[in-house]
């Protein structure tokens, strides 16, 4: 079946702008993150979104990151007034609710953003 | 000081030796432990799954946990090139909306 996906695969803009990272999750999945990696830094975690909770937003760096997810599938991660520290791979996981492999998180591809 | 403290490589091997990589960690709430295998350009996928102390067997590859000295290790025996990815360690404490808490992980190269 299809895995979690991400568009866009690469991103570059420019210092100010706002961008728009998209993650389809793979279909039934609940849980949903975002984590940010950067060279040298592993994954760290953003947000994640479970069912119709309210999403732990504790790793989202600043107010200028938000992530919303619509009808409990697709998400979307917004950057506003990118900075250059803001360039890394930003990527997505899903993972399902209930059974034995409840606690794997299937990642996407990754977008990789670059500000320039 | 990070929870969890992974050595960056890069680590280069020739094919067929062993490799073992590890990580250690500081926060003892941690009980399940899992190896993330990473190729260029890809998202990482989940290698191996180990709930607290103890080893875990699976193909050419064993995991093993020391929660008493905080060390997890992930050992893969005959290496081959198709090996060479970034390796990262990650760890969460009980309850399944708990949080991944990653290491930076290892590059490994496995050289013809």
């Amino acid at each position: 079946g299809a895995g979690v996906s991400q568009s866009p695969s690469n991103k570059v803009t420019e210092k100010g702008k706002d961008v728009e990272l998209r993650c389809d999750p793979i279909s039934g999945h609940t849980a949903l993150y975002w984590y940010r990696q950067s060279l040298g830094q592993g994954l760290e975690f953003l947000i994640y979104f479970q069912g119709n909770s309210a999403p732990d937003k504790s790793g989202l760096p600043s107010d200028r990151f938000s992530a919303e997810r619509t009808g409990g599938s697709v998400s979307t991660l917004t950057i506003q007034r990118t900075q250059q520290e803001d360039s890394a791979v930003y990527l997505c996981a899903s993972r399902p609710l209930a059974g034995w492999s409840t606690d794997t998180q299937y990642f996407g591809p990754g977008t990789r953003l670059t500000v320039l | 000081q990070k929870e969890v403290e992974q050595d960056p490589g890069p680590l280069s091997v020739p094919e067929g030796a062993i490799v073992s990589l590890n990580c250690t960690y500081s926060n003892s709430a941690f009980q399940y432990f899992m190896w993330y295998r990473q190729y260029s350009r890809k998202g990482p996928e989940l290698l191996m799954y180990t709930y607290s102390s103890g080893n875990k067997e699976d193909g050419r590859f064993t995991a093993q946990v020391d929660k008493s000295s905080k060390y997890i290790s992930l050992f893969i025996r005959d290496s081959q090139p198709s090996d060479s990815a970034t390796y990262l360690c990650a760890m969460k404490g009980a309850g399944t909306a708990s949080k991944l808490t990653f290491g930076t992980g290892t590059r490994l190269q496995v050289t013809l």
